[in-house]
């Protein structure tokens, strides 16, 4: 299988420190993604991890385990433009780089 | 710089209409692409992408088709829609040997 497990919902603090997970299925793993999807808008790209450990850039890290299949997006210093979806992708597609799509984080930043 | 264009921005047709959604980039030659659509309370759903002119994969079983007529355009449709083809259609890119996908602003489309 494929499925994508991450949270449907999260409310964080203008200013405080939020940690999206995401847990994936390890068969076939080629690479781990974020994107930012504001609404009525496409998503952006955030972060690619292959390997293990932590990539960071700027106030957004991102951290991947291919052993547990469990990845994360830590955002700092939250902003209220920060409010957003956040998607987990897996490719899963060899050479053509297809995606698997988790279902997206709606995260809301409070003041 | 690469960019890449969609329209129309939204469209409301009614169920047994055709559908045509055009995508574009620009700034990239032989690009892979790929169609998304995105539903209501739903992830991201891959429904075709394209490797090179004429070459299609689909991904999922339904009542859409694509076509790649030129190398950096990417054509969806449909000779009848259902009200189960309503939804957020993206279409997007990536350069060959590389991993990020970039997407275009999107069409979202209502069937009524």
């Amino acid at each position: 299988g494929q499925n994508i497990d991450q949270p449907t919902e999260m409310t964080a603090t203008e200013g405080a420190i939020v940690q999206i997970n995401c847990t994936y299925q390890t068969s076939g793993f080629n690479g781990l993604f974020w994107y930012q999807q504001h609404a009525g808008e496409a998503p952006t790209f955030l972060s690619y991890n292959v390997l293990d450990g932590l990539e960071e850039k700027g106030r957004f890290s991102s951290f991947l385990s291919r052993s547990k299949g469990y990845s994360y997006l830590l955002l700092k210093e939250l902003q209220m433009k920060d409010s957003a979806s956040y998607l987990c992708a897996r490719n899963y597609g060899g050479s053509q780089g297809n995606l698997i799509f988790g279902k997206g984080t709606k995260l809301s930043v409070k003041p | 710089s690469q960019t890449i264009h969609q329209w129309p921005a939204t469209l409301v047709q009614p169920v047994g209409s055709p559908l045509s959604l055009e995508c574009t980039v620009e700034g990239t030659s032989n690009p892979n692409l790929y169609w998304y659509r995105q539903a209501a309370g739903r992830g991201l759903q891959l429904l075709f992408y394209s490797v090179g002119i004429g070459q299609i994969s689909s991904e999922v079983p339904q009542n859409l088709s694509a076509s790649r007529p030129q190398d950096r355009q990417f054509i969806l449709s449909s000779k009848k829609l259902l009200l189960s083809d309503s939804g957020f259609y993206l279409c997007a890119w990536r350069v060959p040997g590389t991993y990020e996908q970039y997407f275009g602003p999107g069409t979202r489309l209502t069937v009524t």
